[in-house]
């Protein structure tokens, strides 16, 4: 167990409509990761956060979008939903963003499915 | 960015060691050795890390080359729930994770 929380584990939903994926960093972690896992592009960085305020950008769609609350909780909202869309989201979680030699700890997951 | 070459499968007999190679030859002094794995449905996992020396923990041991355009993840006895995808990184700005095909290491019983 990474410390690191993610709901729901599983999302089945349609194209054209809106989900929000929801992940709660290990204690003490001020920086949160997603990243997206699908069969044909792999694992791929989305979007940071640290402490409340977006830090670096992937390849994060403009149908998507994130935030992290004061808790320091954060939201990966996804819109306008597409086939292509479905995939494994992580969140990962860091403590301290600028230091490359601290490690991630990523959550288990949620499975997306658009139908 | 730095970039990362690793072979794309492995195989091993239990309880033997496994050398995981990677090549990073456009390393800059800078960067950081990252190693991760992924077992089946499952998220990331973090392995090791290290800079110049070599590095040892519970998991693994790292071996880094002298002149650090390559590095060895070390399994000194490989168990069945080692199989798993190793993705060997060099995180950029922001700590920021590009994780390329990795190896993808099968453990014979």
């Amino acid at each position: 167990d990474s410390g690191v929380t993610q709901t729901p584990k599983h999302l089945i939903t349609a194209t054209g409509q809106r989900v929000t994926l929801r992940c709660s960093p290990r204690s003490g972690d001020l920086s949160v990761y997603w990243y997206q896992q699908s069969l044909d592009q792999g694992l791929q960085f989305l979007i940071q956060y640290y402490n409340g305020e977006e830090r670096a950008k992937g390849n994060i769609l403009e149908r998507f979008s994130a935030q992290q609350f004061p808790d320091l909780h954060s939201e990966l909202n996804l819109s306008s939903l597409e086939l292509g869309d479905s995939a494994l989201y992580f969140c990962a979680s860091s403590v301290d963003p600028e230091s490359s030699y601290n490690e991630q700890f990523f959550g288990p997951g949620t499975r997306l499915t658009v139908l | 960015d730095a970039k990362t070459t690793q072979p794309n499968s492995m195989e091993s007999n239990e309880e033997e060691p496994v050398h995981l190679p990677c090549n990073h030859s456009t390393i800059s002094g800078t960067d950081y050795i990252h190693w991760y794995r992924q077992l089946p449905s499952q998220g990331p996992e973090y392995v090791i890390h290290g800079l110049t020396s070599n590095v040892n923990n519970r998991m693994a041991s790292l071996a880094i080359a002298e002149d650090r355009k390559s590095s060895t993840l070390i399994l000194h006895r490989a168990t069945l729930r080692d199989a798993a995808v190793y993705y060997c990184i060099l995180p950029q700005g922001g700590n920021m994770l590009t994780f390329g095909g990795g190896t993808r290491l099968m453990v014979k019983p």
